[in-house]
């Protein structure tokens, strides 16, 4: 079954250093995302991105993040300057997101995520 | 900001009997919903949806019940197995699902023997 494929499972970094996490989704997949955790806390949407360029972000994704479709398969996730405040579980996630009214087609799925640990 | 609540934090069930897991949310755009489990250390696995034109949808074990007038739906998992044991997250969507998920904070489930 296909899934959705992150690299590395754990990054620790130094603060004001840069991190460039990876993801592959799903190959037939549309839409992309990354979502990030906090310990504890809830998972919380960072930025959609569709037909190579960003369709939403939150309040979150500041200058300091971008997203980037290197080639057909690869999404990345940079954040330029890390902060102790962006230690957390990142997860990459893809949909098809063709919404076909009753059916599912619209459902995302995550990968396994990375954890970045600001030092 | 809390567009979708889990009130429950946990839940204990033996195994065999049903579990039941609530979710509210107040956003009246929202039109599709779904729940996601997951594991430690692992990525939220989707387990089921539905829109917001239907009051019901299952599969297998899993039925998720939505009443819009109380913005209020529920996840029913018949019969529990420890396997089950796990987080399980409520997510919404507006705008058919291609936009951001807005989940809730988790219930933790534990299924005993």
């Amino acid at each position: 079954e296909p899934e959705v494929t992150q690299t590395p499972s754990h990054q620790v970094t130094q603060m004001g250093q840069e991190v460039i996490l990876r993801c592959v989704p799903i190959s037939n997949h549309l839409y992309f995302y990354w979502y990030r955790q906090i310990l504890g806390q809830k998972v919380e949407f960072l930025v959609s991105f569709y037909n190579n360029e960003i369709s939403e972000k939150s309040e979150i994704f500041d200058d300091q993040f971008s997203v980037e479709r290197p080639d057909g398969s690869n999404f990345t996730l940079k954040i330029r300057s890390t902060k102790l405040e962006d230690s957390a579980m990142y997860f990459c996630a893809s949909s098809v997101s063709e919404f076909y009214g009753e059916l599912a087609g619209v459902e995302q799925f995550f990968g396994p995520g990375t954890r970045l640990t600001v030092l | 900001d809390q567009q979708v609540k889990q009130n429950s934090p946990s839940l204990s069930v033996q195994e065999g009997r049903i579990s039941i897991l609530n979710c509210d949310y107040t956003n009246s755009m929202f039109d599709y919903f779904l729940w996601y489990k997951k594991y430690p250390a692992e990525g939220p696995t989707f387990l089921i949806s539905i829109s917001s034109i239907k009051d019901k949808n299952e599969d297998g074990r899993f039925t998720v019940f939505l009443n819009k007038s109380a913005k209020h739906l529920s996840l029913h998992i018949v019969p529990s197995q420890p396997g089950d044991s796990a987080v399980y997250f409520c997510a919404a969507s507006a705008e058919g699902g291609s936009e951001k998920l807005v989940f809730g904070k988790g219930t933790k489930l534990t299924v005993n023997p």
